[in-house]
């Protein structure tokens, strides 16, 4: 069974701090994906990576960098965080270009 | 327009109801669709891939039609726990884009 974990559920922030979003898998999976979804608009791809070291943009990533310095770990990272990041973050693995595997979300509000 | 597109509902059925969703998507070049399921305040989970040719899974069915760019899914005799939130998605060119609906929400009541 895939198991991707992502570090906090709940999280609360200030405007302007700079914050951190873990994900970790335990599959081996190649692809590495944060999405954020919001009410209405469904989920949208912020950043991916196919590989260590590798990352490409997805539809969203002003705001956004990540980091992928292990296989099995995708940081998301906030540079300085805004009201308008305000969502629910999900990560998620896949193997090719296969199902993909969520972890549970985080759900950030920045004041 | 969106790239996909799905009836946000909500859909209230009774248990044992069959219920239909549509999802429409606009690239033409799409050439894998898929429906996920996702639980209040849980993360989206495959329910199952939709091929060509319709494909079946219990009381799930999907089916594809390319020629009016749209997918369908059907639940035939519907649980309470069939209550979910259900989420159409398109791959445009067989890679990692992936395409997400915002998704049809189902309440099955007893």
């Amino acid at each position: 069974d895939v198991k991707v974990t992502q570090s906090s559920r709940y999280l609360v922030k200030r405007t302007g701090e700079k914050v951190f979003l873990e994900c970790v898998q335990d599959m081996d999976h190649e692809n590495m994906f944060w999405y954020r979804q919001d009410p209405g608009l469904g989920l949208r791809l912020i950043y991916f990576s196919y590989d260590v070291k590798m990352k490409e943009k997805g539809d969203i990533p002003e705001g956004y960098s990540v980091s992928r310095e292990k296989k099995e770990r995708f940081s998301l990272i906030l540079e300085s965080a805004s009201t308008n990041q305000t969502s629910m973050y999900l990560c998620a693995t896949s193997q090719g270009i296969e199902t993909q595997y969520f972890g549970p979300g985080t759900r950030l509000l920045v004041l | 327009r969106k790239e996909v597109e799905q009836d946000p509902g909500p859909f209230n059925v009774p248990e044992g109801a069959t219920v239909a969703f549509n999802c429409t998507y606009s690239n033409s070049a799409s050439q894998s669709f898929f429906w996920y399921r996702q639980d209040c305040r849980k993360e989206p989970k495959l329910l199952m891939s939709v091929y060509s040719s319709g494909n079946e899974d219990g009381r799930f069915t999907a089916q594809l039609n390319r020629a009016s760019q749209y997918i369908s899914l059907l639940i035939r005799d519907s649980k309470l726990s069939d209550s979910a939130t259900y989420l159409c998605v398109v791959n445009v060119y067989n890679n990692n884009d992936m395409r997400f609906g915002a998704g049809t929400r189902l309440t099955v009541k007893p």
